[in-house]
């Protein structure tokens, strides 16, 4: 019983790239939930998906930043034109219902260079 | 969500229960008490939560305040493993949003 899958564990990107971050949730959630962690800081509360439905995106930047969890596949942050701030560990949990416990993934460590 | 508050940093011996506090004075009725850590380099684990009674899991137990204004994660015997932060967290239940704050870093001294 898989948990939460995040890929790539490591990421490089050149400012100005895309970054694209991929979240499988464990089998039977429906609900995903994206974190950022700035180095040395806690982690922030940065968007909230179910299927096909964004829930909550009251934590995402109001650009350059989108979420998307799709009826087949994996969840997807998509960050555009990345400059250094962006360069963070992003984590993707899920749950069996919004408010259960919550898997979280090992992250994606972003680097902008 | 209401704000918890909760030391910094804490020491345990090896073996030696661990009882890791937390204040949230400004809970409202329906806040779950939520318990995850976070090893270094690693994704945050949930560890234990609850509504008004206390809960006991594989990991850890949680005792809750009858006015519900604190709670204490107890760790029964701690390792070198349990090394990590802390954090208490407060939320609605059915709202997806964990609001961390800065948790209790706990060091394990063998």
């Amino acid at each position: 019983n898989a948990g939460v899958m995040q890929n790539p564990r490591h990421l490089v990107r050149r400012r100005g790239q895309e970054a694209r971050l991929r979240c499988s949730p464990m089998k039977g959630h429906s609900h995903v939930y994206w974190y950022r962690q700035l180095p040395e800081e806690g982690l922030k509360f940065m968007v909230y998906l179910q299927k096909e439905n964004i829930i909550d995106e009251s934590g995402m930047p109001k650009e350059r930043f989108s979420a998307e969890f799709p009826k087949e596949g994996p969840s997807i942050l998509r960050i555009q034109q990345v400059v250094r701030g962006d360069s963070a560990a992003y984590f993707c949990a899920s749950s069996r219902t919004g408010g259960d416990g919550y898997t979280f993934g090992s992250g994606t460590r972003l680097t902008v260079v | 969500d209401a704000k918890t508050t909760q030391p910094n940093s804490m020491e345990s011996n090896e073996e030696e229960p661990v009882h890791l506090p937390c204040n949230h004075s400004t809970i409202s009725g329906t806040d779950y008490i939520h318990w995850y850590r976070q090893l270094p380099s690693q994704g945050p684990e949930y560890v234990i939560h609850g509504l008004t009674s206390n809960v006991n899991n594989r990991m850890a137990s949680l005792a809750i305040a009858e006015d519900r204004k604190s709670s204490t994660l107890i760790l029964h015997r701690a390792t070198l493993r349990d090394a990590a932060v802390y954090y208490c967290i407060n939320a609605p239940g059915n709202t997806g949003k964990l609001i961390f704050g800065q948790g209790t870093t706990l060091q394990v001294k063998p």
